[in-house]
């Protein structure tokens, strides 16, 4: 299958301060991209989904002022968590999607985990 | 809304054969699919399978779904130690063609014992 990287595998950082995590699509064109989050021992929740060149559509509950995506090419979206405090600590993960007229397959990064102290 | 369920946790001896459950509320769900998440890593799609299908099977893996119960289980044939992961039920609909807005089960960890 495709790869998608992501990048940092894990971050350390303090209350307070901004993390940037990069989601790549190696070798395809990725139109979409989804962001979820995974908290210890549960299941992934959808944060957002971005398009290429257009605003990222968060699910609810989810603050958009925080969890900033950007997707500015087709070959990479980026989520900065702003102003990161203790309660962002997570397993930030990324799947990539590309152009289809019937089904065409996410592809999973290998995830982010984030520690804030 | 849409929900997806597990049972969190199964453990088998090496060479035994393995059943994943899992069941769904959303009836519109048009695909299906299980992954395996290794600790620490993203997510290996394994397997899906169409709500039109009763049943797809894929060397070792077999998929079957009652569609009527909202059930869907994963059979793993002569489970290796290598399969001890956490396994992802999860569903999607489909209007364009977009799999990857999905909706994830709670995951069932696998522990294969020797």
């Amino acid at each position: 299958g495709a790869v998608v990287s992501q990048h940092p595998s894990w971050v350390i950082c303090k209350s307070g301060t901004s993390v940037k995590i990069e989601c790549r699509s190696l070798d395809f064109q990725a139109t979409t991209m989804f962001w979820y989050r995974q908290f210890p021992k549960q299941s992934l929740m959808l944060m957002a989904t971005s398009n290429e060149g257009s605003k990222a559509t968060y699910e609810q509950g989810v603050e958009k002022d925080k969890f900033l995506i950007n997707h500015a090419s087709l070959t990479l979206s980026t989520l900065t968590v702003t102003s990161a405090h203790p309660e962002d600590s997570s397993f930030y993960i990324c799947s990539a999607q590309g152009t289809g007229v019937v089904w065409t397959e996410a592809f999973f990064g290998q995830g982010t985990r984030l520690t804030v102290v | 809304g849409e929900d997806v369920e597990q049972s969190l946790f199964l453990s088998v001896r090496e060479g035994d054969s393995s059943v994943i459950n899992c069941t769904y509320t959303d009836s519109s769900s048009t695909y299906l699919y299980w992954y395996k998440q290794e600790p620490g890593a993203g997510l290996q799609l394994l397997t899906y399978i169409f709500s039109n299908m009763d049943m797809k099977q894929d060397q070792r893996l077999t998929v079957l779904l009652n569609k009527k119960d909202k059930h869907l289980s994963l059979r793993i044939a002569d489970t290796q130690t290598g399969d001890s992961a956490i396994y992802f039920c999860a569903e999607s609909q489909h209007g364009s063609g977009n799999t990857g807005k999905l909706i994830f089960g709670q995951g069932t960890t696998l522990q294969v014992k020797p």
